[in-house]
């Protein structure tokens, strides 16, 4: 059974600081997904990676995909207080059991 | 499209009683899912429906819950005699695949019913 692990489970920073949070996989993703989750709402999707090693940019997120495709990485640079929320990574392979991690609950302060 | 809504947003009922939530999936969609997620957790994989086709339940899923899709569309979670270990957000979320679909599976979520028992 593939298990999730994300990291930090909780990150409370600054407005303008920068941060990193991760996921790694217990096995090979099938494709990772990232989500931020907003209090009282659904996960809405940041990003899919597929490539072992891909980098995407999102404005001021850039995420990694490992070269083995077992780990990622969301960094958000000059945080924001928007940028609030938790985030999700999660493999959705086509037919098999759908996960999510636990995730990373971010508050940025103004 | 008004993207994935889901019924009620909030309940509240006494341990026991039966409750049903609600998922209008994006029209074109021909999957929906199940989760259920706590507070602190990320969502857990209830089930997964393709069509009107039941095609997996997690063993999460105890024989008290019951979810049904009958037209393909619309899809029902119903819970029977619940339990407080019951109370958490139930997130139904939807896709699009098929033989012919490629890439990653991307899921669109609702909004959550939000269930608290007593």
């Amino acid at each position: 059974t593939q298990l999730l692990e994300q990291s930090p489970q909780f990150l409370s920073i600054q407005e303008g600081e920068n941060l990193t949070v991760y996921c790694n996989s217990s096995s090979v993703f099938s494709s990772l997904q990232w989500y931020r989750q907003e209090p009282g709402e659904g996960p809405v999707l940041l990003v899919t990676v597929v490539t072992g090693g891909e980098v995407k940019k999102l404005k001021r997120l850039t995420f990694q995909f490992g070269d083995a495709r077992k780990d990622s990485s969301l960094h958000i640079t000059a945080a924001q207080p928007g940028d609030t929320g938790l985030y999700l990574c999660a493999d959705l392979p086509y037919n098999n059991d759908m996960r999510f991690g636990a995730g990373t609950r971010l508050t940025v302060k103004p | 499209d008004t993207g994935v809504s889901q019924d009620p947003r909030h309940k509240i009922t006494k341990r026991g009683q039966n409750v049903t939530f609600r998922c209008d999936p994006i029209s074109e969609h021909n999957r929906l899912y199940w989760y259920r997620q706590t507070l602190g957790q990320g969502p857990e994989f209830l089930t997964y429906f393709q069509n009107e086709a039941q095609l997996e339940k997690s063993r999460l899923l105890s024989d008290r819950f019951s979810a049904e899709r009958p037209k393909g569309s619309f899809s029902t979670l119903e819970i029977q005699r619940t339990e407080q270990g019951d109370s958490a957000m139930y997130l139904c979320a939807s896709s699009l695949r098929g033989p012919q679909t490629s890439g990653a599976n991307v899921l669109t979520f609702g909004a959550g019913s939000r269930l608290t028992v007593l």
